[in-house]
């Protein structure tokens, strides 16, 4: 079955700073990987996308990367502000038969301080 | 462009009730999804719909059932509400291009709270 586990459970940097929030899955064998940001009481925004067969997305300050070797996944966020304050979640999407079941991670929350 | 609509945004219910939780969207998507977000557990996969007329269970299914009414529309239904399925419910949508997926697109949530 597969498992994802996303750390920090939580993080807060001040503004300005650069960070990385980290996505691990146990199984390897992934259609792609989805960030995703969600505001308190709200659904949750695509972030950035990633299929299997490539290894980064870019969208303005946010880099995510992909390791499917080693089932790892990464989101940069560069400059951070406050507005980023959010919970960020990654999922895996498996494929196949299982074709947009995705399997979540429990996600990161991010405070940006002034 | 409204994207995924989901209906009611807040229910509660008396335990045995029963109710359904309407979705739609206005995209042309042919896949539809049913999760809910518990605190510690994630979002969680209930029931899909990899398109009009067909439904699957997901990781979750049990207390609930389905209906894909139309390419627009997926319902969950709960038969017999019970305190366990207090939750927010998230419905979502997407399409594939190709040989790719394209981002799944969710609506609001439903918070439901059974007593």
């Amino acid at each position: 079955k597969q498992e994802v586990t996303q750390i920090p459970a939580a993080l807060s940097v001040p503004e300005g700073e650069n960070l990385v929030l980290n996505c691990s899955f146990t199984d390897s064998a992934i259609y792609n990987l989805q960030w995703f940001r969600q505001d308190p009481g709200k659904g949750l925004t695509s972030l950035l996308l990633i299929q299997s067969s490539q290894r980064e997305q870019t969208s303005g300050r946010l880099n995510a990367s992909l390791d499917k070797s080693s089932g790892r996944s990464t989101l940069y966020i560069a400059a951070s502000q406050p507005g980023d304050s959010a919970t960020y979640l990654c999922a895996v999407n498996v494929g196949g038969t299982s074709y947009g079941k995705l399997t979540f991670g429990q996600g990161t929350i991010l405070t940006v301080h002034p | 462009n409204a994207g995924v609509t989901q209906t009611p945004k807040f229910q509660v219910l008396k335990t045995g009730q029963s109710m359904t939780l309407q979705c739609a969207q206005d995209m042309n998507h042919n896949s539809m999804y049913w999760y809910r977000q518990d605190p510690g557990m994630g979002l969680r996969l209930i029931y899909y719909s990899a398109s009009e007329g067909t439904t699957d269970k997901g990781e979750v299914p049990n207390g609930y059932n389905v209906s894909r009414l139309n390419k627009r529309e997926f319902s969950l239904r709960l038969e017999s509400a019970a305190p366990s399925q207090t939750s927010v419910y998230f419905c979502a949508s997407t399409v594939r291009r190709g040989l790719h997926n394209q981002p799944q697109h969710f609506g609001d949530g439903t918070r439901l709270s059974i007593l």
